[in-house]
């Protein structure tokens, strides 16, 4: 079974800086999608930004980007120019690419909550 | 854009009552899924479907029913609500089209407490 582990439970950035959150999987899929989901104090839950397996090229969304380390099982996110909006808790999640069922599941990390210092 | 409702930002009900919670999607989505999210634990899936009147259990089904007579709506049943089934519930529901991703949107989630 497919696990996702988030070891930082709460990180801090002043306005500007840049933070890199952590995210690591266990699989023994070869293909399959990456997530990370923002979830604002009191409102929905968002998609920031997505990475297939298969690309080599890490995605990027604006300010905010990935280091996909396939063979090493990691899947860290950056966020540059930290801004108060950022502030949120912030899920790594998985997807198997295989067809059908129960199998299109997000499994989630236990989060990340980010702060964002003035 | 895509909207995904719950009947219900909070709510508060006694040990033994059967709940009910609600999702509704607006964008003809055929999955839809309910989520149980606590701290320390991520969401966990309880169920999901894929289909009007078409089910699977997720992760964490017991204690859980689900129920889906209409395409945009997807309804989550506590039979007998037990304490410890106080938690944050997300709804979410996202297109079907096999291997390829269609994004998951969720709902704005709703509290329950169960006393």
């Amino acid at each position: 079974a497919q696990t996702v582990t988030q070891s930082q439970p709460e990180m801090s950035v002043q306005e500007a800086e840049t933070v890199t959150l952590s995210c690591t999987y266990d699989t023994s899929e070869s293909d399959y999608y990456l997530f990370w989901y923002k979830q604002p104090p009191s409102r929905q839950m968002i998609l920031v930004i997505r990475q297939e397996a298969y690309k080599q090229q890490n995605a990027t969304e604006n300010r905010f980007s990935v280091n996909f380390q396939k063979a090493a099982k990691s899947f860290s996110l950056k966020i540059s120019d930290s801004q108060l909006g950022d502030a949120a808790m912030y899920f790594c999640a998985y997807r198997s690419e295989n067809y059908g069922g129960a199998t299109n599941k997000l499994i989630f990390g236990t989060g990340t909550l980010l702060a964002v210092q003035p | 854009d895509v909207k995904v409702t719950q009947s219900s930002r909070y709510l508060v009900k006694r040990t033994g009552e059967k709940v009910f919670l609600e999702c509704v999607q607006d964008m003809d989505h055929e999955n839809m899924f309910w989520y149980r999210q606590d701290p320390g634990l991520g969401l966990r899936l309880i169920y999901f479907s894929y289909d009007v009147k078409m089910k699977e259990k997720g992760d964490i089904p017991e204690g859980y029913s689900v129920s889906r007579e209409k395409k945009e709506r997807f309804s989550l049943i506590l039979e007998s609500a037990s304490t410890n089934q106080t938690s944050m519930y997300l709804c979410a529901s996202s297109l079907w089209s096999g291997r390829a991703y269609n994004e998951q949107f969720f709902g704005p989630g709703t509290r329950l407490t169960v006393l």
